[in-house]
């Protein structure tokens, strides 16, 4: 089984500045991760994934993540916020074989003028 | 392209009383998920569809939750009878061969 800790449950953080959504997991089988967003009262949205190749993925919305296999992490990163990126956070783990994902507990990012 | 389609938006509906959510995925997707989302236990899968085949219904809290998916354009979870511990906002979301869905708007559904 996979399971996903997100180690941060809020981060607030200042227009401009930069954020970084701490997410670990764990796996006994190899796995993708993904990062979506949730906007107040919406559907979840795929902001990146990783499946393969380079560990550093870049999204959408100026977001980006690295894998560190050895670290079990997928931290998401963006180097400068934006008001509108206020939102909820969510990390995500699936087997490579199955399409089952598993969630993290959220990190909400409050974005301040 | 119209994304995924979940009916309807918001429910209100009286303890013990037949609740049926609606979802329409993408066209040309195969497999479909229906989530649950709580803040006390975040998003929980519920059951998955792969080529209108449930693989997976683990996740389906109990006897009253059943989920069907006729054709690959229509899937339904159906409580009956709902509790007020049902409350939760439900989301369909699906995909094609491929890791990363596609959520819908989700349904909030309030049990009273």
């Amino acid at each position: 089984a996979q399971s996903v800790t997100q180690l941060d449950s809020q981060v607030p953080v200042f227009e401009e500045a930069p954020v970084e959504l701490r997410c670990n997991y764990s796996s006994s089988v190899s796995v993708y991760l993904f990062w979506y967003v949730q906007y107040p009262n919406q559907g979840l949205q795929l902001l990146l994934k990783y499946l393969s190749g380079s560990t550093l993925v870049k999204g959408i919305n100026g977001f980006e993540a690295e894998f560190n296999k050895s670290q079990t992490s997928f931290h998401l990163r963006k180097p400068s916020v934006h008001i509108s990126d206020t939102a909820e956070y969510f990390c995500a783990v699936s087997p490579s074989n199955d399409y089952k994902l598993s969630f993290g507990a959220g990190t909400t990012v409050t974005v301040r003028a | 392209d119209a994304g995924v389609i979940q009916s309807p938006r918001h429910e209100v509906t009286e303890m013990g009383q037949e609740v049926t959510l609606r979802c329409k995925p993408i066209s040309g997707h195969n497999s479909l998920f229906w989530y649950r989302q709580t803040m006390m236990r975040g998003l929980e899968l519920l059951i998955y569809f792969n080529n209108n085949v449930p693989i997976d219904d683990s996740g389906m809290p109990e006897d009253r939750f059943s989920a069907k998916m006729p054709n690959a354009s229509f899937s339904t979870l159906k409580i009956q009878p709902s509790e007020p511990r049902d409350s939760a906002v439900y989301f369909c979301a699906s995909t094609r061969g491929g890791h990363g869905y596609t959520f819908g708007s989700g349904t909030r559904l309030t049990v009273v």
